[in-house]
């Protein structure tokens, strides 16, 4: 069973880069495809996006300008950075394995706030 | 952007039927998968392409959809049912959620 764990800064200031990593465990990362989700209490739950081991990865529109995503298969690591951030940006990230249409397994979730 | 609507909430007692409805335009002609939350907790799968369950999830958990209606069931419901629950299809290349329905088990 693969497990998923998020890392990275839970304090970000605003207008500035926030970055996360997924550790994936338990599985080889060049298996699967994987995602990035939030969850404020704002927006509830929002896809991010989602990368393929191509490298290849589909943004949601709303976030395309500032979101990149990178997997490191020699590591086992997916990553996830997202620009300027804002107030706004104030989450709970997940990052979870995907199937083509559905969110197959998830992360524990990593509080980020956005604060200066 | 595509719209995915449930009710903000559900109650129902202790052995009883709870039936959790999410609404699309023709979402019959998408595929919905379901998750449920728990307080402090990462979503967890339930329901996958409308009607399947992962495995080891209890058969009491099942999905159906009817015109512009996709539902989730949950049968005999327990305590531990007690959660948030999430629809959520494939539109446009992106993941598209619901708002969310709290279960509440009186």
């Amino acid at each position: 069973q693969v497990q998923l764990q998020e890392s990275g800064p839970g304090l970000v200031k605003p207008s500035e880069t926030l970055s996360l990593a997924c550790n994936v465990s338990g599985g080889s990362i060049s298996r699967y495809h994987w995602s990035w989700i939030r969850q404020s209490a704002a927006k509830g739950l929002e896809w991010i996006g989602r990368i393929y081991v191509s490298g290849r990865a589909d943004y949601n529109p709303s976030l395309r300008s500032r979101v990149s995503m990178s997997v490191d298969t020699s590591k086992n690591q997916f990553f996830l950075k997202l620009i300027s951030v804002t107030a706004a940006d104030t989450a709970v990230y997940y990052c979870a394995r995907s199937d083509l249409e559905y969110l197959q397994q998830w992360g524990q979730g990593t509080q980020v706030t956005v604060s200066s | 952007s595509y719209l995915l609507t449930q009710p903000p909430s559900v109650s129902v007692a202790p052995g009883e039927t709870a039936r959790i409805t999410c609404g699309g335009n023709n979402i019959g002609s998408k595929s919905v998968h379901w998750y449920q939350q728990k307080p402090g907790q990462a979503p967890v799968l339930v329901i996958y392409y409308d009607t399947d369950r992962p495995s080891g999830f209890p058969e009491r958990f099942s999905g159906s959809k009817s015109g512009n209606t996709a539902t989730l069931t949950i049968s005999r419901v327990e305590a531990g049912d007690e959660a948030d629950y999430y629809c959520q299809v494939w539109d446009t290349n992106s993941v598209v959620f619901g708002g969310g329905t709290k279960l509440t088990v009186l």
